[in-house]
């Protein structure tokens, strides 16, 4: 079955800092891939999203994301982290050839931006 | 046209009691998602429509769990018998028909089982 894992349940960096969040999935075909943002007490933001052509993907707010087939990978980052930019990250796929487009997602990453 | 509303946002009950959700999705979306979230996890996926049509429910989703979309507009998701270990947010989402399509998520609604 198709997973997806985050690495580090927790992220912090200083303001203006380089914004790194990692995400792999396990499918050997590549699928749709999504990062999604969600602030406390809010419903989930759609960053941005992957479906074909470049591989890099540019989103809201300053965030992209890179597409690696051989690492099976899509990193989040931004190159300047903003107080803003606090919440929890969620990356997840859709399979192609799966008509309903549920989405499977990892467990997330909670972002803190330090001052 | 202000997104996915979902109602109650919160609800607290005892163990036991039957509890009912409703989500109202973005009105031209054909789509309309179910997940579940506990804390520190990622949501996961419980069943979804297509139109009126229910079309996938996922093995979570256990016999005391029903969704409807009687008219492939609003959704409802009750739940029978509460126990503690369904306390958790219910989140919905809607989107158009297609697997790439955004799919656009409600503020949820957090289960409180006593």
């Amino acid at each position: 079955a198709q997973s997806v894992t985050q690495l580090g349940s927790h992220v912090s960096v200083s303001e203006g800092a380089l914004v790194l969040l990692r995400c792999n999935y396990s499918s050997s075909v590549p699928p749709y891939l999504f990062w999604y943002v969600q602030y406390p007490n809010q419903g989930l933001q759609l960053l941005l999203k992957y479906t074909t052509g470049a591989t890099l993907v540019k989103g809201i707010n300053g965030f992209e994301a890179e597409f690696k087939k051989s690492e099976t990978s899509f990193h989040l980052t931004k190159p300047s982290a903003h107080m803003s930019d606090a919440a929890e990250y969620f990356c997840a796929v859709s399979e192609r050839g799966n008509q309903g487009g549920k989405l499977i997602f990892g467990q997330g990453t909670e972002l803190s931006v330090k001052p | 046209d202000t997104g996915v509303s979902q109602d109650p946002r919160h609800k607290i009950t005892k163990r036991g009691q039957n509890v009912t959700f409703r989500c109202d999705p973005i009105s031209e979306h054909n789509r309309l998602y179910w997940y579940r979230q506990t804390l520190g996890q990622g949501p996961e996926f419980l069943t979804y429509f297509q139109n009126e049509a229910q079309l996938e429910k996922s093995r979570l989703l256990s016999d005391r769990f029903s969704a409807e979309r009687p008219k492939g507009s609003f959704s409802t998701l009750e739940i029978q018998r509460t126990e503690q270990g369904d306390s958790a947010m219910y989140l919905c989402a809607s989107s158009l028909a297609g697997v790439a399509y955004e799919q656009y998520f409600g503020p949820g609604t957090r289960l409180t089982v006593t």
